[in-house]
């Protein structure tokens, strides 16, 4: 089953544009992660945030998490063509015997 | 070496047939996955496995089983499969299985069809 769910869906963007990514998710996690996929290949991790923290950032990604809110976003600056991909939140629920439950995904078109 | 690989690449078989998907890893890590992925859909968990034995099997039909014969390896074998069980059969690994460093590396993923 779902844990998590992504808004929106689909988003596509100009190149040099910023993209926000959001998931929503149920019960109570020790982390949230954000996977980047790209068509029809492996999942790429692009970064963990555990539940006490509320901001991450690595080179152009900015994540956040709010746990009052069972909600995070993932925020990609100045993107480029080759950040095209599917985007999947992943939660580690803190009673889902250790293991991932991803949300439905953002499917990010940035046009050249 | 931070790679997981995934053999084959593509497989085609017939609902009769028995063919295995194989994933090996050589990070050291202790735990490993096998998820399906159906198109614009995310992976769904099947398996894992952690220290070598089975930890989770999430309903999954007898008709996939999974081996792990070593740290490093990590088998699916496939008898008796139906069309609907075509997907994308992506293996991960991770250092421990759970926890707050729970990171998982996928392998690129065995395209699977069923005729």
């Amino acid at each position: 089953s779902q844990q998590g769910e992504e808004d929106p869906q689909a988003l596509s963007i100009q190149e040099g544009e910023n993209a926000t990514m959001n998931c929503s998710y149920k019960t109570s996690i020790n982390n949230l992660q954000w996977y980047r996929q790209n068509s029809g290949r492996g999942l790429v991790h692009l970064i963990l945030i555990r539940s006490n923290e509320r901001e991450k950032h690595s080179g152009r990604l900015r994540v956040t998490l709010d746990t009052s809110k069972k909600s995070s976003s993932l925020l990609i600056t100045a993107s480029r063509a080759a950040d095209t991909a599917s985007y999947f939140c992943a939660t580690d629920a803190n009673n889902a015997g250790n293991m991932l439950t991803f949300g439905g995904g953002t499917r990010l078109m940035v046009k050249p | 070496d931070t790679e997981v690989t995934q053999t084959p690449k593509h497989l085609v078989m017939g609902m009769t047939n028995k063919k295995s998907l194989k994933c090996e890893q050589h990070m050291g890590h202790r735990a490993m996955y096998w998820y399906k992925q159906k198109a614009k859909k995310p992976p769904e968990l099947m398996f894992v496995y952690s220290y070598e034995k089975l930890s989770i099997n999430e309903s999954v039909p007898s008709r996939f089983s999974p081996e792990c014969p070593n740290s490093s390896l990590l088998n699916l074998h496939l008898h008796a499969l139906q069309p609907e069980d075509s997907a994308l059969y992506l293996c991960a690994s991770s250092l421990v299985a759970g926890g707050s460093y729970n990171e998982q590396f996928f392998g690129p993923g065995t395209r699977l069809t069923v005729l």
